[in-house]
């Protein structure tokens, strides 16, 4: 009964393939994010949706596509995928965009190696 | 330009030392949480602060917001091996939470 999960745990890849990372919330939130950790592990907001709609979209090349399917789904696809692009990515949810009080709750992360 | 900056970046100590971790920025935040990150997971919600002077206890653990909304400290008192972890702390504005740089605590047995 795990409340945010990603698939897959690790993924190993080659310069310029396409990937995807999947992940899906059993928590009945609306809002759902996408984040990057990098090396030195700062955590860096990527993508956040509100009920299917884009609401945040940071500085982030236009490789990275997230598509929501529905609200307790948020998947993340990276085009011609590039070394810089390795670290560790984290999907979260929270019952709403109201980033004042509300508790995100993180996924346990997609560490992603590009070779 | 990193919006908020956490200090000490690494902190080493013993059992039972005490330690406290600052969060600080120009910035002014309409709250601030705390998570705790342990290796290969997510982070996890400690506390989150609102009022500027806001103080918050966690068993051995207290959350100080600043009275500017500006920065905060994180105090933990006799310190156990199972508080190791990365402690990131997130400002919120405008909608939106921005994470501090991290600090990575050790506490030895």
């Amino acid at each position: 009964d795990t409340a945010v999960s990603q698939t897959p745990k690790y993924l190993v890849t080659q310069m310029g393939n396409d990937k995807s990372i999947k992940c899906e919330q059993n928590l009945g939130h609306d809002t759902m994010y996408w984040y990057k950790q990098d090396s030195k592990k700062f955590l860096k907001i990527m993508f956040s949706y509100n009920n299917k709609e884009l609401i945040i979209n940071e500085t982030v090349p236009n490789r990275f596509s997230p598509k929501s399917p529905d609200k307790a789904h948020l998947n993340l696809h990276i085009n011609s995928l590039e070394l810089g692009d390795s670290a560790v990515y984290f999907c979260a949810s929270s019952q709403d965009r109201d980033a004042i009080t509300d508790t995100q709750y993180f996924g346990p992360g997609t560490r992603l190696t590009v070779l | 330009t990193q919006l908020l900056e956490q200090s000490p970046q690494f902190l080493s100590i013993q059992e039972g030392e005490n330690l406290t971790v600052y969060c600080n920025s120009s910035s002014v935040f309409s709250s601030l949480q705390w998570y705790r990150q342990e290796p290969g997971e997510g982070p996890v919600l400690l506390v989150t602060v609102v009022t500027g002077g806001e103080v918050k206890k966690l068993k051995r653990l207290t959350f100080q917001f600043g009275d500017a909304r500006k920065d905060s400290s994180l105090h933990i008192t006799a310190a156990q091996p199972g508080d190791t972890g990365l402690y990131l702390c997130a400002g919120a504005r405008a909608g939106k939470s921005t994470f501090g740089d991290g600090t990575t605590l050790t506490v030895k047995p």
